[in-house]
This record gives structure tokens, C-alpha cells and sequence, in this order.
């Protein structure tokens, strides 16, 4: 059975750092992008970040460059998200998802449960 | 970046009626589309993938259809756990933009 455990969420005051881990079970890890997916209290979905299974290749929002940084531990089956300088509308519930191709065809088709970070002072 | 516009922003219906929702891209994305369904204080779940795949263990009620920027997601007879948000999400580049949603309510 696939698993996506976040954890490492909490409250941070705005200029601070956090890092999420998202612990991955139940598929071969290594073979999958990964991604990191945010929603605001209320509002709707904003994909953050994602990364090759080798970890060589890296995107993010714009919101977040310079700021936050994805990476992956493959023998650890674990992906990252450090979140530094942080502000108040970063406050969100993050989640981790697999990313799975379909004849080039990217999609999220496993979610963890989501990590809430809240900054504020 | 891509935008992503949903409509409408919220729907009622009743159990049985058939519905649409329809997301438009701001350029082209071929079928580079996906749908998810969000219930309330839970992680989004996968439904259509490619615009129109159908996930596994997804009812087949749910169907999607469309291409180049123009896309719809149908329900062909509402049930009453089908009553949640909505999203579509491009995947044809990164970022890989969502739409705003669209919550379905019971009338």
C-alpha cells in the first residue's frame, strides 16, 4: 500500500525556518518525481515545488524561489521541503504527492494527509 | 504561467442530476489536464488524469473530455458522497497551476 507521512509542521514566527519531511512507503521511491502542494486556509490548491527521482532536477513557484528548497534522501525514502525566511502567507497545509507519468502525461496520484505550518507572530 | 479558470466557483445540485464543471487555460495545454476532488479536511484525490483517463477505482460516473484549453469534468449521476471541491491542474509545465475550484453543494 502507498504511504506519504508529512510531518515537522508547527508554528513558526515570520523570518523563520522549517523543514517538512514527507516519509514515503509501500513503492519503489526512487523511480518517482515528487512534489510538494500547498492550500491556505480556505482557499484553494498551489503547487510549490517537485523534483526528479535522482534528485538532478528541481522546480518551484516563483512565491517560493530563493526561499525554499525541495530535495530527497533515496535511501532514507524520505522528500524535503526546507521553508526559510518565512511569511505570514505562507501558512498552509502542505502536502507531499507522488508524481506518476502516463505517455508523458504528469499527475498526483497518491497525498499524504498534509502538515499545517502556520507563521505568525 | 498558465492560469487555470474554473466555472463556476460553486454549484448546487441534488442526488441523480448529471453536472459539468469546465476549466479553460489561459495558452494551450493539449491534454495536459487532471481533475481532483477534494472533501472537507482531507487531501485531494485523483480522478481524471490526460484529460480524460479515468483513475483506478474511480466510479465511472466520473468522466472527463476536452483538449487545447477548453476542458470538462462530468458527473453523470450525482451520489451523495460526490459533494466536495473540485480542482483541474495543468501539467503541461511547471508551474503546475490549479484552478481555483469548484465546490458542489447539495441543493
Amino acid at each position: 500500500e502507498v504511504q506519504l507521512v508529512e510531518s515537522g509542521g508547527g508554528l513558526v514566527r515570520p523570518g523563520g525556518s522549517l523543514r517538512l519531511s514527507c516519509a514515503a512507503s509501500g513503492f519503489t521511491y526512487s523511480s518517482y518525481w515528487m512534489t510538494w502542494v500547498r492550500q491556505a486556509p480556505g482557499k484553494g490548491l498551489e503547487w510549490v515545488a517537485n523534483i526528479k527521482p535522482d534528485g538532478s532536477e528541481k522546480y518551484n513557484v516563483d512565491s517560493v524561489k530563493g526561499r525554499f528548497a525541495i530535495s530527497r534522501d533515496n535511501a532514507k525514502n524520505s522528500l524535503y521541503l526546507q521553508m526559510n525566511s518565512l511569511r505570514a502567507d505562507d501558512t498552509a497545509v502542505y502536502y507531499c504527492a507522488r508524481e506518476r507519468y502516463s505517455y508523458g502525461h504528469p499527475y498526483f496520484d497518491f497525498w499524504g494527509q498534509g502538515a499545517l505550518v502556520t507563521v505568525s507572530s | 504561467d498558465i492560469q487555470m479558470t474554473q466555472s463556476p466557483s460553486s454549484l448546487s445540485a441534488s442526488v441523480g442530476d448529471r453536472v459539468t464543471i469546465t476549466c479553460r487555460a489561459s495558452q494551450s495545454i493539449s491534454s495536459y489536464l487532471n481533475w481532483y476532488q477534494q472533501e472537507p479536511g482531507k487531501a485531494p484525490k485523483l480522478l481524471i488524469y490526460a484529460a480524460r483517463s479515468l483513475q483506478s477505482g474511480v466510479p465511472s460516473r466520473f468522466s472527463g473530455s476536452g483538449s487545447g484549453t477548453d476542458f470538462t469534468l462530468t458527473i453523470s449521476s450525482l451520489r451523495p458522497e460526490d459533494f466536495a471541491t473540485y480542482y483541474c491542474q495543468q501539467s503541461y509545465t511547471t508551474p503546475h497551476t490549479f484552478g481555483q475550484g469548484t465546490k458542489l453543494e447539495i441543493k
